[in-house]
């Protein structure tokens, strides 16, 4: 399995400009996760899907952050509009029940 | 609210040196502890633990979690510079099937 697939790698965009980050899950996991990571807070999770459903979105910072997944095997992040604070290595990771949770390589996201 | 604290935030100790990282949690309902190795890029798994007393081991490392009194710890012994990383530790929380992640430590090892 080619693990969690995150694109873009990079996104730099300009603020006000709408963001859609995207994620392929490892085949077979149930769970999918969107965190945050910045120097100042560290690994924040936003969201959480199990079996496709959101479960938990206690941590999406405000009602311009909005995440689906559609199927088991596609989700995305959406960022709109976006702002200079948003800037941040967003990553998404998956797992099956119980277990560990294997990460993407992250999308690096710049707004200016 | 779940927590997860990491400590020291920061560590640097010299090559061959032996180092003990600190997780401490108060999660409801909490099922597992997972400690992660972050360096330039995405966090890599290292241990899962679910008993208390029980060390897993890999190589260099270890890891031994405590129910009772609500932590665990990391250890790496004869430090190579390769272990350099940011090193995460996460609660899973029972029924929820959701990681809350401490705020790391960096550790850096010198030559």
């Amino acid at each position: 399995d080619a693990g969690v697939i995150q694109s873009p790698r990079h996104e730099v965009t300009e603020m006000g400009q709408e963001v859609t980050l995207r994620c392929k899950p490892i085949s077979g996991h149930n769970s999918l996760f969107w965190y945050r990571q910045t120097m100042m807070r560290g690994l924040e999770l936003l969201i959480y899907f199990n079996n496709n459903v959101p479960i938990d979105d206690s941590g999406m910072p405000e009602d311009r952050f909005s995440a689906k997944m559609p199927n088991a095997s596609f989700s995305t992040l959406k960022i709109q509009p976006s702002e200079p604070r948003d800037s941040a290595v967003y990553f998404c990771a998956s797992s099956l029940r119980w277990t560990e949770a294997f990460f993407g390589q992250g999308t690096r996201l710049t707004v200016v | 609210e779940d927590k997860v604290v990491q400590s020291p935030l920061s560590l640097v100790v010299h090559e061959g040196d032996t180092v003990t990282l600190n997780c401490s949690y108060e999660v409801t309902n909490f099922r597992s502890l997972l400690w992660y190795k972050q360096e330039k890029k995405a966090p890599t798994f290292l241990f899962m633990l679910t008993s208390s007393g029980i060390e897993k081991k890999s190589g260099r490392l270890s890891s031994i979690l405590d129910k009772k009194e609500l932590f665990s710890i990391l250890n790496i012994t004869a430090t190579q510079t390769g272990d350099s990383a940011v090193y995460l530790c996460a609660g899973i929380i029972q029924g929820a099937q959701k990681l809350v992640f401490g705020q790391g430590t960096r550790l850096t090892i010198n030559p």
